[in-house]
Parts: structure tokens; sequence; C-alpha cells
């Protein structure tokens, strides 16, 4: 069954760094999404991404977050100069289209820690 | 804003049912989704609502009342896998992606 990867699994940081992270959306989807969760918190929507520019972004997604699709595959999520409060799992998900049925796929997620 | 509301924690039997309920004001509504995470990994989705009533799938039915701002997961047979937390979340207009979460239900299965 085809599924949404993403690497690394754990990142560890030290804050001011840049970080990047990587996923492979499931190969059909069109639409990429990241969102990110708090330790013990509710998940959240950062931004969403189709035909190569995003198409909708949260209050969270500042001017120090980026996104890119730099091949057919990839796609990433920059964070240029990390804060603690950054520390969180970050989920990338897929979609087949954007109707109102169309489930998101989720990966697997990357812990991000910034000391 | 968008406000979506879950019991924090609920606790069932092995075998039994229970209903997971969740409440809504968004400033439109586009569909509802429910969402299974067990600690530490990635949500999987459970069932999707747009017209009111009930979605069967399985052991997991879904209800949606869109006049009451109102949904809840139920699960049957429960087992000792089931244990989770369940996510509603809710996408609030049409054309747009991105789906609005509660905080989650946390359900400890009991033998």
């Amino acid at each position: 069954e085809p599924e949404v990867t993403q690497t690394p699994s754990h990142q560890v940081t030290q804050m001011g760094q840049e970080v990047i992270l990587r996923c492979v959306p499931i190969s059909n989807h069109l639409y990429f999404y990241w969102y990110r969760q708090i330790l013990g918190q509710k998940v959240e929507f950062l931004v969403s991404f189709y035909n190569n520019e995003i198409s909708e972004k949260s209050e969270i997604f500042d001017d120090q977050f980026s996104v890119e699709r730099p091949d057919g595959s990839n796609f990433t999520l920059k964070i240029r100069s990390t804060k603690l409060e950054d520390s969180a799992m970050y989920f990338c998900a897929s979609s087949e289209g954007q109707l109102s049925y169309n489930e998101q796929f989720f990966g697997p997620g990357t812990r991000l820690t910034v000391l | 804003g968008q406000n979506i509301d879950q019991p924090t924690e609920m606790t069932a039997t092995e075998g039994a049912i229970v209903q997971i309920n969740c409440t809504y004001q968004t400033s439109g509504f586009n569909g509802l989704f429910w969402y299974q995470q067990h600690a530490g990994e990635a949500p999987t989705f459970l069932s999707y609502n747009v017209l009111d009533g009930l979605e069967e799938k399985g052991r997991f039915s879904s209800f949606l009342s869109r006049s009451k701002g109102y949904s809840y997961l139920l699960l049957k047979e429960l087992q000792m896998k089931d244990s989770a937390s369940y996510l509603c979340a809710v996408r609030d207009q049409a054309g747009a992606n991105n789906l609005f979460f509660g905080t989650g239900t946390r359900l400890t299965v009991i033998p």
C-alpha cells in the first residue's frame, strides 16, 4: 500500500540553526501539507502546497518557514533559524485532490528537538 | 476562529461500545474527519462525514449533525488495540485544504 515517508525520524538541532525536513508524498497525489504537533497538544496546520506554490498557510507559518518541491518526488519544510518553541513532531500529509472527501494521508512524522 | 471540542480522556472495557463526541464551531463547514493516532505515530484516517447522518465502516461508525455542530465516533466490540487518541478534524470551507483538529480524546481499553 502506498504511503507517505519522512526523513529523518528524529532531528536534534541547536537554537538558531537551519533545519530541512523531508517528505515523499504518495506518488499520484497532487496536494501536500505540513502539520505540527507540540507534545501533548493538538495537531496544527502549517501550510498546503499545490501546483508548485503555497495554496494556504496558517499564522504559525511565518517568514522563518518555507516549503519547496525540489524535484518530482520530494517535498521539504525548511525552518531558517530554529527557536526552542519549534520543538514538535512535524507531519507531512498528501491527498489526491481537494474535494471535501479526499482524505489526507499522514507520514510517520519527524520529531524536531531544538536545544 | 475555529473551536473543536472533545473529551480529553475516556476509558472503556474490552468488548464494549464507546461513543466519542465532538462539537465544533467554525466559520464554515465542508466535512468532518475522524483520525486514530497511536502514541508517537501518525494520524490514520477512520471516517468522513459531510452530510447529516450515520456512516458505518465495520466496527467504526461516525455520525454528523450540521445544525448542532456535533459529531460522534462509535466504536463497537472494543479491542485492546483500540487504545489510542481519536482526533476530530473539520475542513471549514470548500476549496480549503487544511484541517482544523481538536485536541483528541485518549481512549484506554481495559480488560
